[in-house]
């Protein structure tokens, strides 16, 4: 059961060039986020889906998409770089609808951007 | 928005002692969520608990709703304990949550 998967691991993109970040859940949740982390901070929400066929803006959504492709898999894409997107960013899934449901989240990607 | 504070900001323990690490939050909530972040940075989830108490081998957990703050208590601490252990809060069941900024922990041998 590997719960979270995250692809790539680490990337360097150089200002302007596009990326998608990958990421799939085995467990059959419903909902999946995007976070970012950055150095002395927290963890802050990118984007979140719900329910597959929706997403929505998290609390940092600008220069960000997002793709529900279907229940298991939830991308995050860079359109065009910028140094300020240097982070590490995290997918994470739950399932509400069974009540208590802890986050659980995948490995991280770790993007700098030059 | 909901603002989520935690302190202390840094804690250095020797192996085996006790600790308490606090979250306080400034609004209603009803999801608060308990993580560790180890030295690889990988996220784990140690406690769902918008409120009560839960325990877990050497950890738990006491959320008094009404007051606005959570407490972790971590005992006989290990080395592998070390990390930052943050406390995220909702509105709602789900993960769309606020992270404080985390208190790191170094436990030393």
């Amino acid at each position: 059961n590997a719960g979270v998967t995250q692809t790539p691991k680490f990337q360097v993109l150089k200002t302007g060039q596009s990326m998608t970040l990958q990421c799939a859940q085995d467990m059959n949740h419903n909902s999946m986020y995007w976070y970012r982390q950055d150095p002395g901070m927290g963890l802050r929400l990118i984007y979140y889906s719900a329910s597959e066929g929706t997403t929505d803006k998290g609390e940092v959504p600008n220069g960000y998409n997002v793709s529900r492709l279907n229940k298991r898999e939830f991308s995050l894409r860079l359109e065009s770089a910028a140094p300020s997107q240097t982070s590490v960013y995290f997918c994470a899934s739950s399932d509400p609808g069974q009540g208590i449901s802890p986050l659980h989240f995948g490995n991280g990607t770790r993007l700098t951007v030059t | 928005g909901i603002q989520v504070e935690q302190s202390p900001p840094d804690l250095i323990l020797q192996e085996g002692a006790n600790s308490t690490l606090r979250c306080n939050f400034s609004d209603s909530v009803n999801n608060l969520q308990w993580f560790h972040q180890n030295p690889w940075g990988q996220l784990i989830n140690l406690f769902y608990i918008p409120s009560g108490t839960k325990q877990n081998g050497r950890l738990s957990a006491t959320t008094v709703a009404t007051e606005r703050y959570s407490l972790l208590y971590i005992s006989s601490s290990q080395t592998t304990d070390s990390g930052v252990y943050f406390c995220a809060v909702g509105y709602n069941q789900g993960g769309k949550l606020i992270f404080g900024q985390g208190t790191e922990l170094s436990v030393k041998p």
